[in-house]
């Protein structure tokens, strides 16, 4: 099936990490995303692992996969204002598409 | 700025009606996706079309149809709108299909508005 699910919201203190979680269902999944949209503006991606990876890292940006448990989560660093945005998750389902969650809303507070 | 050129912007129309949303890739991308973001489905495939040819087809309703042109750009046609049309539609662009872990660049989208 194609299912991915993300809690819908998140505050976090600026200065703190946020941690966004995942769960999706394909295990044939090639590729997991996560891709982030700022108001009125389109996705942009931020970050991908290869299924056969357990952690990604990219400055302050920490992907961890559990294969097992088909959990994804999205790790920021001293979160930022600027990271205020809607992050989803994104599963590549056969060649030819992506599944996305529906969006977890991250709010940074002062 | 991604590339992926989506026009219009905003769209307000009323039910019954047709419109016709337009996308260009970013320059050389053979794929074209079409997503429905609503508040209650979240962001939903709709369908892909590369080089023409239509390669992937997901939640997409009978009244909305789409076409990729000889020149790549790609058109979704919605049509016997109704209230729950309402949505914001995103076109993307890849070079070629997420096989190869390409990624996909989103336009900013139409918002269409039916009332």
């Amino acid at each position: 099936g194609e299912d991915v699910e993300q809690s819908l919201f998140l505050s976090v203190r600026e200065g703190d990490s946020s941690v966004i979680n995942c769960t999706y269902t394909d295990s044939s999944s090639t590729y997991l995303y996560w891709y982030k949209q700022e108001p009125g503006a389109g996705l942009q991606l931020l970050t991908y692992i290869f299924s056969n990876m357990d952690m990604k890292q990219d400055q302050r940006l920490t992907v961890l996969l559990n294969k097992k448990d088909k959990h994804l989560s999205l790790r920021i660093a001293d979160t930022q204002t600027g990271d205020s945005a809607i992050y989803f998750c994104a599963e590549s389902i056969g060649d030819y598409k992506l599944s996305f969650g529906a969006g977890t809303t991250v709010t940074v507070r002062a | 700025d991604s590339g992926v050129t989506q026009t219009p912007k905003h769209l307000i129309t009323a039910t019954g009606q047709r419109v016709t949303l337009r996308c260009s890739p970013r320059s050389g991308d053979l794929s074209v996706y079409w997503y429905q973001q609503s508040l209650d489905q979240g962001l939903q495939f709709l369908i892909q079309y590369y080089n023409g040819e239509e390669r992937a087809k997901g939640n997409i309703l009978e009244r909305f149809s789409a076409q990729q042109f000889p020149d790549l750009h790609s058109e979704l046609n919605l049509s016997s709108l109704e209230l729950g049309d309402s949505a914001l539609y995103f076109c993307a662009s890849s070079p070629g299909g997420v096989a190869t872990n390409e990624k996909l660049f989103f336009g900013s989208g139409t918002q269409l508005s039916v009332l």
